[in-house]
């Protein structure tokens, strides 16, 4: 089955720097990547997500890039601020259209320092 | 927020004892999905649903099983808890994204049921 690896595991960034979270996954199928952004308490939500047809996606602060060949996609936050704190899941699934059986990362917890 | 409710949102039984969480939703959606999240496994899933009466397994459902009688409520039985099922569990819906339509099958997730098993 496919697995998917996530680092760093935590990152903390000074605000208004940029943040970059990498994923790796091993299926050559999967063609759906979204990223998941997890408050304290809460469920995951979803925040961008790509297909494989595509080599970059980017809405306002967040974008993130798939490179297929080497099967990674990267999450990119600019001008990181307070409220980017908390836990980010990547993800991948091969068959979105048919139920989507994620396959998440571990997962990266954010801090924004002030 | 997509209406999904999860209860029990905490619960704490013994080992061996049977314990049903249940997830309703509220936005008919036609697929629903029990996944536990642990301390850097991120979130498995276990179980999912693609319609009432049919389900099917997760890469982790090993203790668990899970029923569906109406579109709405998806059940997920631990029938002999184990300190090994220790964990919060989230509940997941996503509709029909097939390739006429813009959806992309975002899944949509409960608030989680914390079990603590001693």
């Amino acid at each position: 089955g496919e697995n998917v690896e996530q680092h760093p595991s935590t990152l903390s960034v000074q605000e208004g720097d940029s943040a970059v979270i990498k994923c790796t996954y091993s299926d050559s199928a999967s063609n759906y990547f979204p990223w998941y952004k997890q408050e304290l308490g809460k469920g995951p939500q979803l925040i961008i997500d790509i297909r494989s047809n595509v080599g970059e996606k980017k809405d306002q602060r967040i974008a993130v890039t798939l490179n297929k060949t080497a099967k990674h996609f990267s999450l990119h936050i600019t001008e990181t601020q307070p409220e980017d704190s908390a836990v980010y899941f990547c993800a991948a699934s091969t068959s979105p259209a048919a139920g989507n059986k994620l396959t998440f990362g571990g997962g990266t917890r954010v801090l924004v320092k002030p | 927020d997509a209406g999904i409710t999860q209860s029990p949102r905490h619960k704490v039984t013994e080992t061996g004892t049977p314990v049903t969480l249940r997830c309703h939703q509220t936005e008919n959606h036609r697929y629903m999905y029990w996944y536990r999240q642990d301390p850097g496994h991120g979130l498995r899933l276990i179980h999912y649903s693609y319609g009432v009466k049919d389900t099917d397994k997760g890469e982790v459902s090993d203790g668990y099983s899970v029923s569906r009688s109406k579109t709405e409520d998806f059940l997920l039985t631990l029938e002999s808890a184990t300190s090994s099922q220790t964990s919060v569990y989230f509940c997941a819906i996503s509709e029909w994204a097939g390739t006429a339509r813009e959806s992309t099958g975002e899944l949509f997730f409960g608030e989680g049921s914390r079990l603590t098993v001693l």
